[in-house]
């Protein structure tokens, strides 16, 4: 079973700095993805990042960019040029490619949580 | 508006009474989740459906639990003789992948979710 921790409860950042939220996760698979999602208040959880194992390189999305480390199975999110509308939950998830020798449907296993608050 | 919709958003319930949540997912996508979020904490995966296919049940889905997606498209989660150990907010989540038994790791698109709170 796969397992994903986020050591950090809460952050805070000022506006325009940068923030990076901590990730973890155990695994024995060899292919699988990691995502980032975004949670803020009241409101539907919405995709921020997404990386497959196989690929070397980090993935960025504008502001957001991550550092994933394989053999040391961590994967951190950085947020350049921090807004008052990145206020959050922020949750790192970890879903298996499955195929030859296993299967996986696309269920995501999930981290606890970092709430960012991004102050003005 | 075309992403995941979940009706209703909030229920209160008694203790000892059924409820019942509607998802209605992106049109196009043939994969279907249910997830369960308690306060501060991450979803839990429920279960989910490849079109009409329920392909996995987690162990948290007790035999109080039932859901369905009987043409592929809507479906609906059931709980019965509701505990107050249920409270929690029911997220539903599609996507649009590939063949059967791997991910490409597509988007998951969820729903705003739908709160339970059984007194």
């Amino acid at each position: 079973a796969q397992t994903v921790t986020q050591s950090q409860p809460e952050m805070s950042v000022q506006e325009a700095e940068t923030v990076t939220l901590s990730c973890t996760y155990d695994t024995s698979e060899n292919n699988y993805y990691l995502f980032w999602y975004k949670q803020p208040p009241s409101r539907q959880m919405i995709l921020v990042i997404r990386q497959e194992a196989y690929k070397q390189q980090n993935a960025t999305e504008n502001r957001f960019s991550v550092n994933f480390q394989k053999a040391a199975k961590s994967f951190s999110l950085k947020i350049s040029d921090s807004q008052l509308g990145d206020t959050a939950m922020y949750f790192c998830a970890f879903m298996k490619h499955g195929g030859a020798g296993g299967t996986s449907y696309g269920k995501l296993t999930f981290g606890q949580g970092t709430i960012l608050t991004v102050h003005p | 508006d075309t992403g995941v919709s979940q009706d209703p958003r909030h229920k209160i319930t008694k203790r000892g009474q059924n409820v019942t949540f509607r998802c209605d997912p992106i049109s196009e996508h043939n994969r279907l989740y249910w997830y369960r979020q308690t306060l501060g904490q991450g979803p839990e995966f429920l279960t989910y459906f490849q079109n009409e296919a329920q392909l996995e049940k987690s162990r948290l889905l007790s035999d109080r639990f039932s859901a369905e997606r009987p043409k592929g498209s809507f479906s609906t989660l059931e709980i019965q003789r509701t505990e107050q150990g249920d409270s929690a907010m029911y997220l539903c989540a599609s996507s649009l992948d590939g063949g059967a038994g791997f991910s490409s790791g597509n988007t998951i698109y969820f729903g705003e979710g739908s709160w339970l709170t059984v007194v």
